[in-house]
């Protein structure tokens, strides 16, 4: 069965500082992956995307995600997190071919210091 | 470009009643999701329809849920009884198709009492 494994539930930085959350699928075949962000009381929003290519995609807002597929991960980073970053962060995976569904992860919810 | 609305944004009800849900998808969008997002918990796809077709409704408790997407655009999600576990934040999504990204709507935040 489709899984996605977010290893970190809650983050704490101080502004300025790195960002890397984690995030491990379970195999299944080629995928399209996804990093979608929800800040406060908003609607969630795509903040990158991988479907082939460059494994390292760059997203909105300073965002980057590495696909390592023998890794079977998709880590999302920030060389330096800013207060508005404040937000819960969610990985989804999709395998390819058919009406494939996106499955989410549990996500990370950041906060970060000012 | 509008995007994905939902209605209501939250709803309380007794266990037991019955509840609707109502999203409108972006315009042109032949791919519409209903998710569950339960508190603490990322979301989980309830169903899944492509035009006004259901492609997949494998976790979809059809005991107590239904949905439907008449004429392929707007969708309705109903909960019939509805039970305390059910408390939870409904989201609608829709997309071009099954190879795109998704697009959310804001949730119903559901509370069941």
């Amino acid at each position: 069965a489709q899984s996605v494994s977010q290893h970190n539930h809650h983050v704490i930085l101080s502004e300025a500082a790195s960002l890397e959350l984690g995030c491990n699928y379970s195999y299944g075949g080629t995928v399209n992956l996804f990093w979608y962000v929800q800040y406060p009381g908003q609607h969630l929003q795509l903040l990158l995307k991988y479907f082939s290519g460059d494994p390292l995609v760059k997203g909105i807002k300073g965002f980057e995600a590495e696909f390592i597929k023998s890794k079977f991960s998709f880590n999302l980073r920030k060389p330096s997190v800013q207060w508005s970053d404040t937000a819960e962060y969610f990985c989804a995976v999709r395998y390819s071919g058919g009406y494939q569904k996106v499955t989410f992860g549990t996500g990370t919810k950041l906060q970060v210091i000012p | 470009e509008a995007g994905v609305a939902q209605s209501p944004r939250y709803k309380i009800i007794e266990k037991r009643q019955s509840v609707a849900f109502w999203c409108n998808p972006i315009s042109g969008h032949a791919t519409l999701y209903w998710y569950q997002q339960i508190l603490g918990q990322g979301p989980k796809l309830l169903i899944q329809f492509q035009n006004n077709g259901v492609v997949d409704d494998s976790q979809l408790p059809k005991d107590r849920f239904s949905a439907e997407r008449l004429k392929g655009v707007d969708s309705t999600l109903k909960i019939q009884p509805a039970k305390l576990e059910d408390s939870a934040v409904y989201l609608c999504a829709s997309s071009h198709g099954t190879g795109t990204e998704a697009f959310f709507g804001q949730g119903t935040r559901l509370t069941v009492v």
